[in-house]
């Protein structure tokens, strides 16, 4: 199956600092990617769908200006946590669709904000 | 009444077993129905893909697909204890987002 990559696999950071996470598509281009939240034991929350060379895409009652993403090219989005608060601790994966309809995720990076 | 509905558990069974993972919904233009598998701090893995309705094989794994009654299995034979980790169930329409389930936690006891 297609690969997706995702670093850092883990970060640690100081409260109000900011942290960026990095989405690739390593075997494949992706005109979309998505960014989801996970808490534990909890399902994927979908935070919102990044789109190369365009806006993204935010689900209702996630902050544009607190998740900041940026899809720079056909394979690689970011997300930044601005002024990062410990409620912001969580695991965030990103995926990317196939044009099979269907979509393959990353390892996930987990957050945690002291 | 949500969209996907998926039974949390934790579910556990003797290793060798066969185990049964469902999830109903209530959109019937859902077209794509799959299955992930997601272990303990890790992204999600594709286990399975259908289209419409009807049964697939792979290996140790059968989904199942029944449109007529809004219903998606997955069919693990002789569970093994890799086999234990969170099982999410997703569908879609065609041009839509992914719709996931809850996600049933697997135990397989040795």
């Amino acid at each position: 199956g297609a690969v997706v990559s995702q670093h850092p696999s883990w970060v640690i950071c100081k409260s109000g600092t900011s942290v960026k996470i990095e989405c690739r598509s390593l075997d494949f281009q992706a005109t979309t990617m998505f960014w989801y939240r996970q808490f534990p034991k909890q399902s994927l929350m979908l935070m919102a769908t990044s789109n190369e060379g365009s806006k993204a895409t935010y689900e209702q009652g996630v902050e544009k200006d607190k998740f900041l993403i940026n899809h720079a090219s056909l394979t690689l989005s970011t997300l930044t946590v601005t002024s990062a608060h410990p409620e912001d601790s969580s695991f965030y994966i990103c995926s990317a669709p196939t044009g099979a309809e269907t979509q393959y995720f990353g390892p996930g990076t987990r957050l945690l904000v002291l | 009444q949500k969209e996907v509905e998926q039974d949390p558990g934790p579910l556990s069974v003797p290793e060798g077993a066969i185990v049964s993972l469902n999830c109903t919904y209530s959109n019937s233009a859902f077209q794509y129905f799959m299955w992930y598998r997601q272990y303990s701090r890790k992204g999600p893995e594709l286990l399975m893909y259908t289209y419409s309705s009807g049964n697939k094989e792979d290996g140790r794994f059968t989904a199942q697909v029944d449109k007529s009654s809004k219903y998606i299995s997955l069919f693990i034979r002789d569970s093994q204890p890799s086999d234990s980790a969170t099982y999410l169930c997703a569908m879609k329409e065609r041009g839509q987002n992914f719709v996931f389930g809850p996600g049933t936690r697997l135990s397989v006891l040795p």
